[in-house]
């Protein structure tokens, strides 16, 4: 089935461990996206990616990196998780060929970081 | 910065009523607009969407309006049903911004039995 595969579903981390969220879509879109989901504030965009090599910064890029080695991957990595980082994350993909191509969302990572 | 943002944060309506979701945008530069369905401990599933060229859009069981005059949006649901239950984000996009979305905080729809 077509569709963005996101692991794990849930993680319970210890402050200043090192996690990466992996994210991996078969619809050979672009672009790829890193969002966390906190209660109040909604969806904001952490880091993102147009295409396979170039990655950019979005809105709360702090304390996380990405890394966009093929067209498939796009993992989201925590060097030190630290208790305000506990969030859903959810990775999303487009065709940007321009807006309306297939903006899809996995199903989410929850992270508690205690 | 720029913001999407919800006039009503909760909705409660009986099944079979009619829903409307409200949602305010201030970048007037955005030119592409989504509805986003989210259920409890899912990922956002796309409902509907618009382009800004449009004042209105239908689907099944959904209309999206458009009004670029004062910068609001609005989903309609029509005969709402239990299944609709759900959290509703707007999320605006300008096609010059890399394709990145902004969303709203979100709407809770409660439809009663």
């Amino acid at each position: 089935i077509a569709g963005i595969t996101q692991a794990p579903t849930s993680q319970i981390l210890a402050a200043g461990r090192r996690m990466t969220l992996r994210c991996t879509q078969d619809m050979r879109h672009n672009a790829m996206y890193w969002y966390r989901q906190d209660l109040g504030l909604g969806l904001r965009l952490i880091h993102y990616s147009n295409t396979a090599g170039t990655t950019g910064k979005g809105e709360v890029p702090d304390g996380y990196s990405v890394s966009r080695a093929n067209t498939d991957d796009f993992p989201l990595t925590l060097a030190s998780a630290v208790p305000s980082q506990t969030s859903v994350y959810f990775c999303a993909s487009s065709d940007n060929r321009g807006p309306g191509y297939g903006y899809t969302f996995g199903s989410g990572t929850r992270l508690t970081v205690v | 910065g720029e913001s999407v943002g919800l006039h009503l944060p909760t909705l409660s309506v009986q099944e079979g009523d009619n829903s409307i979701i409200n949602c305010a945008y201030s970048n007037s530069a955005s030119d592409y607009f989504i509805w986003y369905k989210q259920e409890s401990g899912k990922g956002p599933q796309f409902i509907i969407d618009i382009r800004s060229n449009m004042d209105k859009r239908q689907g099944q069981r959904v209309t999206v309006l458009l009004n670029k005059t004062v910068k609001h949006l609005s989903l309609q649901i029509a005969a709402t049903q239990p299944g609709d239950s759900a959290v509703y984000f707007c999320a605006e996009m300008n096609g010059g911004s890399n394709y990145k979305l902004t969303f709203g905080k979100g709407t809770l729809l409660t439809v009663n039995p």
